[in-house]
């Protein structure tokens, strides 16, 4: 069984830039998987930040966007702020939706 | 405005049943494909299953860990989704989520629900 694999915690400096990566188990990540991002704060429900890709979910800040690097799905924040902590999903469709295991980020 | 609303949640004894339900509001639910989305306490988020439109035959499916367990319908008249969750095991415990995924060839979750508790516990 194919897992998808995120960086368990990650931080940051405020106004800094960070990528968090989505990747496979076995085999590289591509558009085709239609790569998704979302970010959960304690207590609530997820919010869509980025779908197929690179297209930003209506609302969400030109700061964060998405890409493919190397093997890798991948979410950039770019000028982090203090309530970018939070975790983030990476989800991709592989004939049924596979959620990665979130990555949290710490803006410190 | 596009609106979900789980309701259903509480406690149950390990091996009893359980109904959850997801009001939809603010679009055309017979369109869509809906899922439900669980994270247990302190960890991640794991897809649950989901049910297909009318177009699709309102075919289902679901995550291994609770097929043959847990059955989810649709009723497009009330803009309800339900999740039948039978023989639960403590490892159920969680919070619930349904989500709307979106149209067209994007298979992402463009809304969700605020979620609802389900503790398994004795």
């Amino acid at each position: 069984q194919t897992v998808v694999t995120q960086e368990p915690s990650f931080s940051v400096s405020p106004g800094g830039t960070v990528t968090l990566t989505c990747g496979l188990s076995s085999g590289s990540v591509s558009t085709s998987y239609y790569p998704s991002w979302y970010q959960q704060t304690p207590g609530q429900a997820p919010r869509t930040l980025i779908y197929s890709t690179n297209t930003r979910s209506s609302g969400v800040p030109d700061r964060f966007s998405g890409s493919i690097l190397g093997n890798k799905a991948a979410l950039t924040i770019t000028g982090a702020q203090a309530d970018d902590e939070s975790d983030y999903y990476c989800v991709l469709y592989m004939g049924s939706v596979v959620f990665g295991g979130g990555t949290k980020l710490t803006v410190l | 405005e596009v609106q979900l609303v789980e309701s259903g949640g509480g406690l149950v004894q390990p091996g009893g049943s359980l109904r959850l339900s997801c009001a939809a509001s603010g679009f055309t639910f017979s369109d869509h494909y809906m899922d439900w989305v669980r994270q247990a306490p302190g960890k991640g988020l794991e897809w649950v299953g989901r049910t297909r439109n009318k177009a699709n035959s309102y075919t289902t499916e679901y995550a291994a860990s609770v097929k043959g367990r847990f059955t989810i319908s649709r009723d497009d008249s009330k803009n309800s989704l339900y999740l039948q969750m039978n023989s639960l095991k403590t490892e159920d415990t969680a919070v619930y989520y349904c989500a709307r995924m979106s149209s067209g060839w994007t298979y992402y979750f463009d809304y969700w629900g605020q979620g609802t508790l389900v503790t398994v516990s004795s």
